[in-house]
């Protein structure tokens, strides 16, 4: 079980609003990244899996960048809309079949 | 079609019993997993399942026991259920790639425990 951080771990933004936020885990026997939309009452669906440094992932207005050296994460927001509102989860994979899951970070976007 | 199914989606019980959740995919993935939802909406891995290999999360206690009658099915027994037990079950499945972890996981919709 990794140890990995998600910062800040809430976020209020007005709509229109570009954000972004941090994931952090162990650089060390790293396998794959990946990031998580979860909506209230339904199930988390996956944004983005990226295994290599330096990856740069992009669906619609979200973007996600990696460096496994360092061991952090970027997940960034363009324009956020009232529909983006979710809690946004990073889990590292280390091998094992084992994803570890942060503590996420709660987005509110205000109309 | 759902691609993960969990059922049922509620399950209340007195502590003591023993209770199953079960879970199908139709996804052709050859991982399974059970993950708990904690008190502060944690989600932390109980199980990870293929037909090789079981993985278990030594933190979870030997009451909690994964079954898997075949590779589209994973269902988890909890025996001698506890207050504590109380939480969200999330079963989810991927297919396993060369680093084992580097596809994407896809979640049931969750099974919500009441233990009274």
């Amino acid at each position: 079980i990794l140890n990995v951080e998600q910062s800040p771990q809430s976020l209020h933004v007005q709509e229109g609003d570009s954000t972004n936020f941090t994931c952090s885990f162990p650089s060390s026997n790293f396998y794959a990244l990946h990031w998580y939309r979860w909506e209230t009452a339904k199930s988390p669906e996956a944004l983005f899996v990226m295994t290599l440094n330096g990856d740069e992932k992009k669906k619609g207005r979200i973007s996600a960048t990696l460096n496994t050296k360092e061991g952090y994460s970027y997940l960034y927001i363009k324009g956020s809309q009232p529909e983006d509102s979710a809690t946004y989860l990073c889990a590292p994979g280390a091998g094992s079949y084992q994803l570890t899951f942060g503590k996420g970070t709660k987005l509110s976007v205000i109309p | 079609d759902t691609a993960v199914s969990q059922t049922p989606k509620y399950l209340v019980t007195q502590m003591g019993n023993d209770k199953s959740i079960k879970c199908e995919q139709n996804l052709g993935h050859d991982t399974m997993y059970w993950y708990k939802q904690d008190s502060k909406k944690f989600l932390k891995i109980m199980f990870s399942y293929n037909n090789k290999e079981l993985i278990i999360n030594e933190t979870v206690p030997n009451r909690f026991s994964p079954k898997s009658p075949d590779k589209a099915h994973l269902n988890l027994h909890i025996n001698s259920l506890e207050l504590g037990d109380s939480a969200v079950y999330f079963c989810a499945s991927s297919r396993s790639g060369t680093g084992r972890v580097n596809t994407e996981a896809f979640f049931g919709q969750g099974t919500r425990l009441t233990v009274v």
